[in-house]
């Protein structure tokens, strides 16, 4: 398959253990992040946002916490799966503007 | 579901060739994306569009233009293919400045 990044932080969890995959990001003005999962292959699949005003969200098997003090967002996986391996972006959007501005990606390797 | 298509998964071009690459989209978003995405870089955007006929460059628009015709049309355009747009092309459209769907890409190599 192709590859969206030959040097990614990877994460390689085992089958069924959770995940939390780590983002840094850079404006104390961002107001709104999403987290996509990409796998090989395919574009960037959105899985979940949150906006600045809230500390965490969660979804189906998926939770963000946004942290603006120290600028960062963590996304954790329950129970993970196969098919949960990809490799993981966050995105900021700065200033309610049009830029979402993409980090640079995490591996998740999945073992059985 | 929100389906963007790229009109192409794989292209291979010659240096100083023009190039069309062509994204659809059938949700009616009045907002299309162009990226390219570079290991070890992530994605960047390369221009986009908030209304038929409306651009905005990106981050990096050098060597490249854009049309919008149509609302769900949005075309990337290089206007002379050099090697180092030989890039994975991501084509995305949104219907406010939140979540952006994204079509499979269009990996480009430029010979």
């Amino acid at each position: 398959g192709e590859s969206v990044g030959l040097h990614l932080p990877t994460l390689s969890v085992q089958e069924g253990d959770n995940s939390i995959i780590n983002c840094a990001y850079s404006n104390s003005a961002s107001d709104y992040f999403i987290w996509y999962k990409q796998e090989s292959g395919k574009g960037p699949q959105f899985i979940i946002d949150i906006r600045s005003n809230m500390d965490k969200r969660q979804g189906q098997r998926v939770t963000v916490l946004l942290n603006k003090t120290v600028k960062h967002l963590s996304l954790q996986i329950a129970a993970t799966q196969p098919g949960d391996s990809a490799v993981y972006f966050c995105a900021e959007r700065a200033d309610s503007s049009y830029k979402l501005i993409f980090g640079s990606g995490t591996r998740l390797l999945v073992r059985p | 579901d929100v389906k963007v298509t790229q009109s192409s998964r794989y292209l291979v071009k010659r240096t100083g060739e023009k190039v069309f690459l062509e994204c659809v989209q059938d949700m009616d978003h009045e907002n299309m994306f162009w990226y390219r995405q570079d290991p070890g870089l992530g994605l960047r955007l390369i221009y986009f569009s908030y209304d038929v006929k409306m651009k905005e460059k990106g981050d990096i628009p050098e060597g490249y233009s854009v049309s919008r015709e149509k609302k769900e049309r949005f075309s990337l355009i290089l206007e002379s293919a050099s090697t180092n747009q030989t890039s994975m092309y991501l084509c995305a459209s949104s219907r406010s400045w939140t979540e952006a769907f994204f079509g499979q890409g269009t990996r480009l190599t430029v010979v």
